[in-house]
């Protein structure tokens, strides 16, 4: 079974400047959430859709970053402009039930 | 009150020794209970799933405790392999899985 695939793996970018992250989730997986993990810190959540609707976007800096999910399978998580305090990972991940959590590989943002 | 807390250590220990990580959560209405393991720089997979009445899959052991909020991960007979950080995580139906900052295992030849 194919798992959560996400791009690119890595990125540069200069503050202020926009950058934009793809997740495709597993195959029949309703459910799709985007983590952001600092170094150090364990995963927090800035986003959870059911099929193609918001659940949960409470921690999502909606001023700076948005996602959506169209047709309730791939989702696109944008930053415009960045912060020097983006610099994370960004995990998609998707689930068939809202419990067990599967983790793409991740995007490490750097932002200079 | 945080919602997940675990000690993020780090544990140093040597091989075939026990160790046990804690995790508290504030939400007493959560319902799912889980261990993740993330090795450095990659992503989060599970480790196993923690159920009431405890459960155990091989040298790993899980416990949950509702009346404290309390879930605990017993590693037996440590292997070198067994060195990542381990998360815990807490759901229930409606909210999202909410993740602790994670405690770091190493262990040592």
């Amino acid at each position: 079974e194919a798992g959560v695939a996400q791009s690119p793996r890595y990125k540069i970018i200069e503050k202020r400047q926009s950058v934009a992250f793809w997740c495709n989730p597993i195959s029949g997986h309703a459910t799709l959430y985007w983590y952001q993990q600092i170094l150090g810190q364990g995963p927090k959540l800035l986003i959870q859709f059911q099929n193609n609707g918001v659940v949960d976007d409470s921690q999502l800096p909606k001023d700076r970053f948005s996602a959506e999910r169209l047709k309730g399978v791939d989702s696109t998580l944008k930053i415009q402009p960045a912060k020097l305090e983006d610099s994370a990972v960004y995990l998609c991940a998707s689930s068939p039930d809202r419990h067990e959590a599967f983790f793409g590989q991740g995007t490490r943002l750097t932002v200079v | 009150r945080k919602e997940v807390e675990q000690d993020p250590g780090p544990f140093n220990v040597p091989e075939g020794a026990t160790v046990a990580f804690n995790c508290t959560y504030s939400n007493s209405a959560s319902q799912s209970f889980f261990w993740y393991r993330q090795d450095c720089r990659k992503e989060p997979k599970l480790l196993m799933s923690v159920y009431s009445s405890g459960n155990e899959d091989g040298r790993f052991t899980a416990q949950l405790n509702r009346a404290s909020q309390y879930i605990s991960l017993l590693i037996r007979d440590s292997k070198l392999s067994d060195s990542a950080t381990y998360l815990c995580v807490v759901g229930s139906g409606n909210t999202p899985l909410v993740f602790g900052k994670g405690t770091r295992l190493s262990v040592i030849a």
